[in-house]
């Protein structure tokens, strides 16, 4: 299958910091999506890219499809507590959603 | 609010006991999807449905099943649980499947826990 490499796996920041992270492919995906999943809970759609190079806003999130097709970046600004969790990318080829091994975030107050 | 619903959010089974996870949704979409989410994994697809056409992953084990009824309703039958399904189990729609744009976006359910003792 499609392998997804998401980075970092995890990150410890700070209340009010920015965050960044990142998922790549070896194939060229024609569509990104962006999910934050709590802790038993299921994952909840934050961001959708349909094309290279579209840059999308979610409140205080962007996300943006790369220019390769391979990549997709999701930035978080001013973080905040609530922003705790579990991100992950899906990436769709053709029909299937692949999705990336997560990013575990933790806001510390 | 339309919504994709799990029942129930925690179910417990004994090792080898058949078991059944529901999934409804009031999206009237025509994709419905189950995966399987190991702790600190991502979810794993398990099979989907466009519609009444099954459609299952090759390396889902065949201990899996699924049924689909109507257009609002997905069952995942586990017929024989072993310890190695322990697992979240969620449940997913789309309006469409393959064609591209928003119609193609998932929605999950809050998931079902499945303990096996």
């Amino acid at each position: 299958g499609q392998q997804l490499n998401q980075s970092p796996q995890s990150m410890f920041i700070q209340e009010g910091e920015d965050v960044s992270m990142n998922c790549t492919s070896s194939s060229i995906f024609n569509t990104w999506l962006w999910y934050k999943q709590d802790p038993g809970e299921g994952p909840v759609l934050l961001i959708a890219l349909y094309k290279a190079g579209e840059l999308t806003s979610n409140g205080r999130l962007t996300a943006q499809f790369g220019i390769t097709r391979k990549d997709s970046f999701l930035n978080i600004s001013a973080s905040i507590p609530s922003d705790v969790g579990i991100y992950f990318c899906a990436g769709q080829p053709f029909t299937q959603f692949y999705f990336g091994t997560g990013t575990s975030l933790t806001v510390i107050p | 609010d339309a919504m994709v619903i799990q029942n129930p959010r925690y179910q417990v089974t004994q090792f080898g006991k058949p078991v059944t996870l529901s999934c409804s949704q009031t999206l009237n979409h025509n994709v419905m999807y189950w995966y399987q989410q190991k702790s600190s994994q991502a979810p794993k697809l398990l099979f989907h449905y466009y519609d009444k056409d099954f459609n299952n992953e090759a390396d889902t084990p065949d201990n899996f099943q699924s049924r689909r009824p109507n257009t609002s309703f997905c069952f995942l039958d586990i017929r024989s649980p072993g310890l190695g399904d322990a697992a979240m189990y969620l449940c997913a729609t789309s309006r469409e499947s393959g064609t591209g744009g928003p119609n193609n976006e998932q929605f999950f359910g809050p998931g079902t826990r499945l303990t096996v003792l």
